[in-house]
């Protein structure tokens, strides 16, 4: 089955560090740009990273530059999110998507809840 | 920043009618532009990529139209498994963008 699952989601305090993790089966890994989308509570679809299928080029929402870091094991068919510094407002549902810049999100995981509180 | 617009926030339609949901650019995206479809307590799912190719296994009640700045999705006879919120998004340019979506609810 072509899937992504999310794992890593919890609760932290404001400040804290949290590392997401997605691991990819179904299909091949490695030629796939990859992306982060979020949705907090109640609220839309916010885009928040993407990476290249090399993992050499990362981009970045302007809320979350310098405080999220996105990377990928395309041996391991795993996606990342490093995610540092939380804030109250990173409080949503992260997704693991396929697809980036050149391409549209055509497969979404579950969604991995995070929650920013103390 | 491409700021995409939707509009209206929420369409009651009753079944059977058609719904046409907008969404209008701040910037010229060309065809990149997609729609996605959200039911509640659900992931989001591809329906329109590149403003009118329908993604496998959509119906066709569901078409695309526009670029540049102004598109459309229609949904030619609503169904209930329809009832959903509907987003716009493009990938013409960083930072992708998302509209704010279209709430299609039960008349």
């Amino acid at each position: 089955e072509v899937q992504l699952l999310e794992s890593g989601g919890g609760l932290v305090e404001p400040g804290g560090s949290l590392r997401l993790s997605c691991a990819a089966s179904g299909f091949t890994f490695s030629p796939h740009a990859m992306s982060w989308v979020r949705q907090a509570p109640g609220k839309g679809l916010e885009w928040v990273s993407s990476i290249n299928n090399a993992g050499d080029t990362t981009y970045y929402a302007d809320s979350v530059q310098g405080l999220f870091t996105i990377s990928r094991d395309n041996f391991g068919n795993t996606l990342y999110l490093q995610m540092s510094s939380l804030r109250a407002d990173d409080t949503a549902v992260y997704y693991c998507v396929r697809g980036a810049g050149s391409r549209f999100f055509d497969l979404w995981g579950r969604g991995t809840l995070v929650t920013v509180s103390s | 920043e491409i700021v995409l617009t939707q509009s209206p926030a929420t369409l009651s339609l009753s079944p059977g009618t058609s719904a046409t949901l907008s969404c209008r650019s701040s910037q010229n995206v060309g065809i990149y532009l997609a729609w996605y479809q959200q039911k509640p307590g659900q992931t989001p799912r591809l329906l329109i990529y590149d403003a009118t190719n329908r993604a496998p296994g959509i119906p066709a009640r569901f078409s695309g139209s526009g670029s540049g700045t102004d598109f459309t999705l229609t949904i030619s006879s609503l169904e209930s498994e329809d009832y959903a919120v509907y987003y716009c998004q493009q990938r013409s340019r960083w930072p992708l963008t998302f509209g704010g979506g279209t709430k299609v609810e039960i008349k």
